[in-house]
C-alpha cells in the first residue's frame, strides 16, 4: 500500500503527558499536511511543509504544538503537556506540489483523560 | 478561501442518482470548487476537482454553474459505500477549509 499512512491509529494519554504521531506521506510528495478534526466537525488545518521547511501554521497551533518534517519526508507532531481539549483525530495528508491532489491517511485518534 | 454552504443531510435509496449541492456565492476567480468525501472513522478521501466547466471522474460528476456561485455533485448511481460526509471545498491555496458537509444516508 503506497498511501498515507500515520501511527499510532489510536493514542489515550493522561492530561499533562507529552505525545508524538507520525505521518509517512506518499513517496515523492513534496507536500505534507496536519489537520486536526473534533467530533461532529470536518478538519481543521494546522500546519504545512513544501519539503523539509514548515511554511504555514494555524492560529489553532498554540506553542504546546510542534510539528517536523526532517529530510522532508516522514513528520512528527508533537503535544506537550496535552489537555483535554487536545482530544481529537490528528489527520495527515500529501500532495506532490501546490494546489494539487490532497491525499489523506487514517488518522491519529487521541484521547487525553 | 471562500465560505460554503451545504445542507445537514441527505437520504438517498441504493441504484438512484444523488446530486448534492454547495454554494459558494463569494468564490473567487482562482478558487477551485473540491469536493472530499469521509467515511465513518477514516481521512477524507477526495472525489473531484473543477474550476469552471463540469468534470466527470470514475468516482463522481461535478457541475459547476455558470456564475460558478453554486456547484453539484452527482453520483450517478448510489451504493451503500457512498454513505459518507460529503465536503465541498473552494479554495486557490494549499489549504483545505472544511465545513459540516453533507451526511449521506443510502437506503438499500
Amino acid at each position: 500500500d503506497t498511501g498515507v499512512s500515520q501511527n499510532p491509529r489510536h493514542k489515550i494519554t493522561k492530561r499533562g503527558q507529552n505525545v508524538t504521531f507520525r505521518c509517512d506521506p506518499i513517496s515523492e510528495h513534496n507536500r505534507l499536511y496536519w489537520y486536526r478534526q473534533t467530533l461532529g466537525q470536518g478538519p481543521e488545518f494546522l500546519t504545512y511543509f513544501q519539503n523539509e521547511a514548515q511554511l504555514e501554521k494555524s492560529r489553532l497551533l498554540s506553542d504546546r504544538f510542534s510539528a517536523e518534517r526532517p529530510k522532508g519526508s516522514f513528520s512528527t507532531l508533537e503535544i506537550q503537556r496535552t489537555e483535554q481539549g487536545d482530544s481529537a483525530m490528528y489527520l495527515c495528508a500529501s500532495s506532490r506540489e501546490w494546489g494539487e491532489t490532497q491525499y489523506f491517511g487514517p488518522g491519529t485518534r487521541l484521547l487525553v483523560l | 478561501d471562500a465560505k460554503t454552504t451545504q445542507p445537514n443531510s441527505m437520504e438517498s435509496n441504493e441504484e438512484e442518482p444523488v446530486h448534492l449541492p454547495c454554494n459558494h456565492s463569494t468564490i473567487s476567480g482562482t478558487d477551485y470548487i473540491h469536493w472530499y468525501r469521509q467515511l465513518p472513522s477514516q481521512g477524507p478521501e477526495y472525489v473531484i476537482h473543477g474550476l469552471t466547466s463540469n468534470v466527470n471522474n470514475r468516482m463522481a460528476s461535478l457541475a459547476i454553474a455558470e456564475d460558478r456561485k453554486s456547484s453539484t455533485l452527482i453520483l450517478h448511481r448510489a451504493t451503500l459505500r457512498d454513505a459518507a460526509v460529503y465536503y465541498c471545498i473552494a479554495t486557490s491555496g494549499s489549504r483545505l477549509t472544511f465545513g459540516e458537509g453533507t451526511q449521506l444516508t443510502v437506503n438499500p
